[in-house]
This record gives C-alpha cells, structure tokens and sequence, in this order.
C-alpha cells in the first residue's frame, strides 16, 4: 500500500499572505489533485497534473497556483489569502482514470 | 455544468437497520466513486465502480450500468461507527481528465 502525506496540517495566515501547502505520494500515481472543501460542503478540484511538469486548471483554479515538482509531489500556492477565508485542501493521487486516494488535508484559516 | 445530486442530505439510522443513500448525475458518468468523511476530516474511499455492483462487509454499491446516470450505497445493520459524512462523485470520462464531481454529501448519524 501507499499514503499520502500533506504539509502543513494546519496553515495560518494572513490577508494578502501567500502561502504553500505541500503534498506527498508514494504510491507512484501518475496524477495528482488538489481540493478545496468548505465547511459542511463537497470538493472543488483546484488544479491536476497528469504527469512531471504538468499543469491543469480545475473549476477554482482563480486564486492559486500549482507545481508538479517531480512524479511524488505536487505543491499549491494560495497567491494571496482572503481575510476570514476557512477551508480544508485536499491533496489526491491515482493512475490516470483510475480510483482516486486522498491526503489527511490541510486547514487553513486566514486572520 | 455537469452535476452531482445527492440524496438524502442527512440521514439518522437507529442501530441495526438498513438504509440507501443515493446519487443521481445529469450527464453519463464514467465511473463512480464513494467515500465516508470521519470527524478528523479525512476522506476513506469505500468503493470505486466503472459499473455493475461492489459489497464489502455491510456496504454495498451500484452503478447503473445501462444509463450510467445513477449509483446507490446501502448500509445494512447500521453500526455506530458508520456515523460520518458519505460523498459521491463522478467522473465523466472523455475530456474531463479524470476530474472528479462530488456531490454536496450525506451526514450520517447512527444511534443506539
């Protein structure tokens, strides 16, 4: 088996910060997701990339950017926070058109 | 776009009983994927199904083969440990990258 970790757990910030959040895979997955769920609602996908180097915009890509830094990580940016913005980021990994595997998430609370 | 609707959107299931949760899509799906949200936040996939039906233990999945325009999840003997947020989501194939649609989940609440 396999797991996925994510760093930091929790993340907080400030208005106009920008902040990482970093994710793990060692289940040697091709692509990789990240998502956004707010409180007491599903996931938004944010960006994917199917393979190194590979960048693709979800339906919440404004706001953010990613980086597929090599085959077992893939890291997002929040480019600038909004005050008060609460949310949890889910990173995933599968073999492309495959089950998806999802991180523990990443809380983010903005002050 | 294409859409996820999941029903019910809470549920409260007395010890021992049985009880389905629903997602119906808008558009043909590829394939379909469930997942039970515990209280830490993190996400365990239950089942994954390109069509036909999956069980596991109590849990069982379908995927309606034909239309591909639904999927189901029962819970039979409802435990306490089954309380928890269920999703659905979908994946339509074709350009959609393996992007995966969630549905707005079930808050399961299951009582002695």
């Amino acid at each position: 088996g396999g797991i996925i970790t994510q760093t930091p757990k929790f993340l907080i910030g400030q208005e106009g910060q920008k902040l990482t959040l970093k994710c793990q895979q060692n289940f040697n997955h091709d692509t990789m997701y990240w998502y956004r769920q707010d409180s007491g609602k599903g996931l938004r996908l944010i960006y994917y990339s199917i393979t190194e180097n590979d960048l693709q915009k979800g339906d919440l890509s404004e706001g953010y950017d990613a980086s597929r830094e090599k085959k077992s990580s893939f890291s997002l940016t929040v480019t600038s926070a909004q005050k008060n913005e609460m949310a949890v980021f889910l990173c995933a990994s599968s073999i492309q058109g495959w089950e998806q595997y999802f991180g523990p998430g990443t809380r983010l609370t903005v002050l | 776009g294409d859409q996820v609707e999941q029903s019910p959107s809470a549920l409260s299931l007395h010890e021992g009983t049985d009880s389905a949760l629903r997602c119906n899509f808008t558009t043909t799906m590829r394939s379909v994927q469930w997942f039970r949200q515990n209280s830490r936040g993190s996400l365990i996939s239950l089942f994954y199904l390109a069509s036909g039906t999956k069980e596991n233990g109590r849990l069982k999945s379908a995927f309606d083969s034909k239309e591909r325009r639904y999927s189901t999840l029962h819970i039979r003997d409802a435990q306490l440990e089954d309380s928890g947020t269920y999703f659905c989501a979908a994946e339509a194939g074709g350009g959609s990258g393996n992007k995966l649609i969630f549905g707005t989940g079930t808050l399961l609440s299951v009582k002695p």
